[in-house]
């Protein structure tokens, strides 16, 4: 199963776009990116998925590589709101199992 | 509203007696899945079912049980806890093609 690689933590200014890395090299062609995040000590709640083309909603963008061996998220305005630990998730559709990174801890400041 | 609740959500508890955490969700998903998290370690899985009556292994099942007899519940079985058991559990659910799972709160967990 691919693991994934992240920095342990990240600061960005308020209103400015945070950009989270995520190292998956050894990925396969059937499995997706996923992005959760956690607040506090709540549930992790789902941003955004994809398996090879960038992808966009209301929450956040996703760009994966061409050889889907990295990707980023991106949230366009952090806010305070936004300070979180982000989790970036490689998994077989379908296949039941998640291998969580350690996650990255988003700080975003005023 | 759409949810998985998750009960007890505190429990404080001695080593060796038996205890159930209970997950319950109300979306008819057929994939549900038991998370711990520990400091330092981030959320792993300890249990997953893809459907009724089928289970499967995460990545730490050592000391834990589940059971899926119903589509909505997703007990968390520990027969005999420990205090390295202390921790933070989290049940999740979604559709069959586990597209993006919906957490529970959170259940804190104290084995003394």
């Amino acid at each position: 199963d691919a693991k994934t690689t992240q920095p342990p933590s990240m600061d960005c200014a308020e209103g400015r776009a945070a950009n989270l890395p995520c190292n998956h090299s050894t990925i396969s062609g059937n499995e997706y990116v996923y992005w959760y995040r956690q607040i506090h000590s709540q549930g992790p709640q789902y941003i955004i998925h994809g398996l090879k083309n960038n992808e966009t909603n209301e929450m956040a963008s996703l760009i994966i590589t061409e050889d889907r061996k990295s990707s980023t998220l991106i949230l366009p305005h952090a806010t305070l709101r936004d300070t979180a630990v982000y989790y970036c998730i490689v998994r077989v559709n379908q296949g039941g199992k998640l291998i969580f990174g350690q996650g990255t801890e988003l700080s975003v400041k005023p | 509203e759409a949810q998985v609740t998750q009960n007890p959500r505190y429990l404080i508890t001695v080593t060796g007696k038996k205890l159930t955490v209970t997950c319950s969700q109300n979306m008819n998903h057929e994939y549900m899945s038991w998370y711990r998290q520990d400091p330092g370690l981030g959320l792993r899985q300890i249990y997953y079912s893809m459907n009724v009556e089928v289970t499967d292994k995460g990545d730490v099942p050592e000391g834990y049980k589940v059971s899926r007899k119903e589509k909505r519940n997703f007990p968390l079985i520990l027969e005999s806890p420990s205090p390295n058991q202390t921790s933070l559990y989290f049940c999740a659910s979604s559709s069959w093609d586990a597209d993006t799972q919906y957490f529970g709160p959170g259940t804190r967990l104290t084995v003394l």
